[in-house]
């Protein structure tokens, strides 16, 4: 069965800094991983994906995300992070094309000004 | 790009009714169509798997006769909270695919007095 792991709950770094956001996850196959944005009350957006090719992908806003086959990670990264990104960042999971998707549980970004 | 509505977006119902929510995806066909539960300050919880005509794949755990879903057309999937109570209170967020992504809908907050 497949499982993701954001192990930080919450992060907060100030208004310019680098982000790094933490997702492992466990699958026996090839993931098909995501990264989703939710605001508050919100439904999802989604920021990137990776499915194959280069294990670096970029995605909306600015993010970019590193696929480690080797250490079964993909960390969302950004390197200068804006008051606006401040919002919950869901890691995801899925076997196939859109199949099923198992969700992280979430890390809550803050940004200080 | 693709965009999955849901209606309501919020609903307050009283114990014992039963309130529908409904998921239709606007500009593209949903092969599949999924139900995702989230409470507050946590993680999106698959509920179910529907497929356009046939019966809906509950996960575990989760009450197929309190949580109706019908899949009716391809663009069109409702999800039905029977003699709701206070404990199914909660976000209900719906995905639909077009086989290679999901798309989100922008959620629905039911709360049941």
């Amino acid at each position: 069965a497949q499982s993701v792991t954001q192990p930080d709950i919450h992060i907060t770094v100030s208004e310019g800094a680098s982000l790094e956001l933490r997702c492992n996850y466990s699958y026996g196959a090839t993931p098909y991983l995501f990264w989703y944005v939710q605001s508050p009350g919100q439904g999802l957006q989604l920021l990137l994906k990776y499915f194959s090719g280069d294990t670096l992908v970029q995605g909306i806003k600015g993010f970019e995300a590193e696929f480690k086959r080797s250490q079964s990670s993909f960390n969302l990264r950004k390197p200068s992070v804006h008051w606006s990104d401040a919002a919950e960042y869901f890691c995801a999971v899925a076997a196939g094309y859109g199949n099923k998707l198992v969700f992280g549980a979430g890390t809550i970004l803050r940004v200080k000004s | 790009g693709a965009v999955v509505s849901q209606h309501p977006s919020w609903v307050i119902c009283k114990s014992g009714t039963s309130v529908k929510i409904e998921c239709r995806s606007l500009d593209f066909q949903a092969t599949t169509m999924f139900w995702y539960r989230q409470f507050p300050k946590q993680s999106l919880m698959l509920m179910a798997t529907s497929n356009e005509g046939s019966k809906a794949t509950y996960e575990q755990g989760v009450e197929k006769d309190k949580f109706l879903i019908n899949h009716a057309s391809l663009t069109l999937s409702t999800l039905t909270v029977t003699s709701a109570h206070p404990e199914d209170s909660s976000f209900y967020i719906c995905s639909a695919s077009d086989t290679y992504e999901q798309y989100f809908g922008p959620g629905t907050r039911l709360t049941v007095t």
